[in-house]
């Protein structure tokens, strides 16, 4: 595709529900990242895949967080028994070489609001 | 990284050149200085970097002292359409590290 797509483009929760949020990262490119962005805020990172490996989940909040990877190219960020805190725009963004070593490419990211 | 230091927000009339300063007085010697922007509602978009030598793209130009302790990155003719969060960023060019955002300038171009 021409860019980073990501869906839902946004999603409301009930508390305690789970969600899926979904990253179609530019074909061919290695990395992805996902990142958490609070209102008013920069974006947070939450975790790092080269190809299908996940090498650094450490922004990742809680154990209610896990994200895959499984084919090297779409990406899947599910959240578990959602709680009003984990509100906020979740960005999805990919690069052609290893880590953020050059640019990255960034989605428009998923506005999720827990209710 | 090298941390580092803008001001939280910044107005620049339509037309005129607006200058977003970076203060990054840690910077290492293997460490680039990266601009990125996020426009509402989007997400963020690189526009530059640099090491030592100034740089020009079509969409800004980076100018970095000569004791890399700082930059400003010039938008010649800011335009609405220029009215986001900046963000400066350092980090070694091969560093395969996540990319760590601050809290970033805003900029507000008015008519």
């Amino acid at each position: 595709g021409a860019g980073v797509s990501q869906s839902p483009r946004y999603k409301v929760a009930k508390r305690g529900q789970d969600v899926a949020l979904r990253c179609d990262p530019i074909s061919g490119h290695v990395s992805l990242f996902w990142y958490q962005q609070a209102l008013g805020q920069g974006p947070e990172f939450l975790t790092y895949f080269q190809n299908e490996a996940q090498l650094d989940k450490s922004g990742l909040p809680s154990d209610r967080f896990f994200a895959e990877r499984p084919e090297g190219s779409v990406s899947t960020l599910k959240i578990q028994r959602t709680q009003q805190e984990d509100s906020a725009v979740y960005l999805c963004a990919s690069s052609p070489g290893e880590g953020g070593s050059e640019k990255l490419f960034f989605g428009s990211g998923t506005q999720l609001s827990v209710l | 990284d090298a941390k580092t230091t803008q001001p939280p927000s910044m107005d620049c009339a339509e037309g005129r050149a607006a200058n977003l300063p970076c203060n990054h007085s840690t910077i290492s010697g293997n460490e680039y200085v990266y601009w990125y922007r996020q426009i509402h509602s989007q997400g963020p978009q690189y526009i530059i970097h640099g090491l030592k030598n100034n740089e020009t793209n079509e969409m800004a130009s980076l100018i970095i002292t000569e004791d890399r302790k700082s930059s400003t990155l010039i938008l010649p003719h800011a335009t609405l359409r220029d009215t986001a969060v900046y963000y400066c960023i350092v980090r070694a060019k091969y560093n395969t590290d996540k990319l760590i955002f601050g809290t970033g300038t805003r900029l507000q171009v008015f008519p």
